[in-house]
């Protein structure tokens, strides 16, 4: 059974730039949300998928935009990329809002 | 919005000790609080959960107790050993049936010395 999985591993980009992180969830889970965790801190939820619908946002600009398709496997965006954007993004799945989450391993973005 | 503060930063037992990280949360409405472990350069992993209806749950060595009056809960670990050494983050969730967003701890670091 496979579980959360994430591409790509790495990501260097510049300034400017966009870029799309993928998200496949763990087998039988229907709900991806997405996580930016910057360095020594705690991950910061960005949005929350279910049913093809984004159900949740948190405090990020629209630059942050995400889909996420038939299969539950979603996708992040980011336009416009800021230094600031470098962190490690996690992706969490889930069966439905109301059970626990389980992390991939993470996209380390940097920004330069 | 929820804001969830965790305390300390950094704790350092020797072997064998316990260890206590402690979490507070300011949303009432808030009704499932999970603990994760990230050790370096790998995913946050699930370790313990428990919801607003319960006071405390164990398993094995790790046990959560939950205050809903003080709005606070904790982590305990007994017996520790080297490799419980990770950061522990707290996080608490309102589940509003159609959404949950975890609003995370600042994370404690964990060392646990021979």
């Amino acid at each position: 059974d496979a579980g959360v999985t994430q591409s790509p591993t790495h990501l260097i980009k510049t300034r400017g730039q966009q870029v799309t992180l993928r998200c496949s969830p763990k087998s039988g889970h229907d709900t991806v949300s997405w996580y930016q965790q910057a360095l020594g801190q705690g991950p910061q939820f960005i949005f929350q998928y279910y049913e093809e619908e984004e159900r949740q946002r948190g405090n990020f600009p629209d630059r942050f935009s995400g889909h996420q398709f038939p299969n539950y496997s979603s996708e992040l965006n980011v336009n416009a990329l800021l230094l600031g954007d470098s962190a490690l993004y996690l992706c969490a799945s889930s069966l439905g809002s109301y059970n626990e989450q389980f992390f991939g391993p993470g996209t380390r973005l940097t920004v330069l | 919005g929820e804001n969830v503060e965790q305390h300390p930063s950094t704790l350092s037992v020797q072997e064998g000790d316990s260890a206590v990280i402690k979490c507070t949360y300011s949303d009432s409405a808030s009704n499932y609080f999970p603990w994760y472990k990230q050790e370096l350069g790998k995913r946050p992993q699930l370790i313990i959960d428990i919801r607003s209806n319960v006071g405390e749950k164990k398993d094995q060595r790790i046990a959560v107790t939950l205050n809903k009056t003080a709005k606070h809960f904790s982590l305990h670990i007994t017996e520790t050993q080297p490799e419980d050494s990770a950061v522990y983050f707290c996080a608490a969730s309102r589940d509003t049936g159609t959404a949950s967003k975890l609003t995370f701890g600042t994370g404690t670091r964990l060392q646990v010395t021979l």
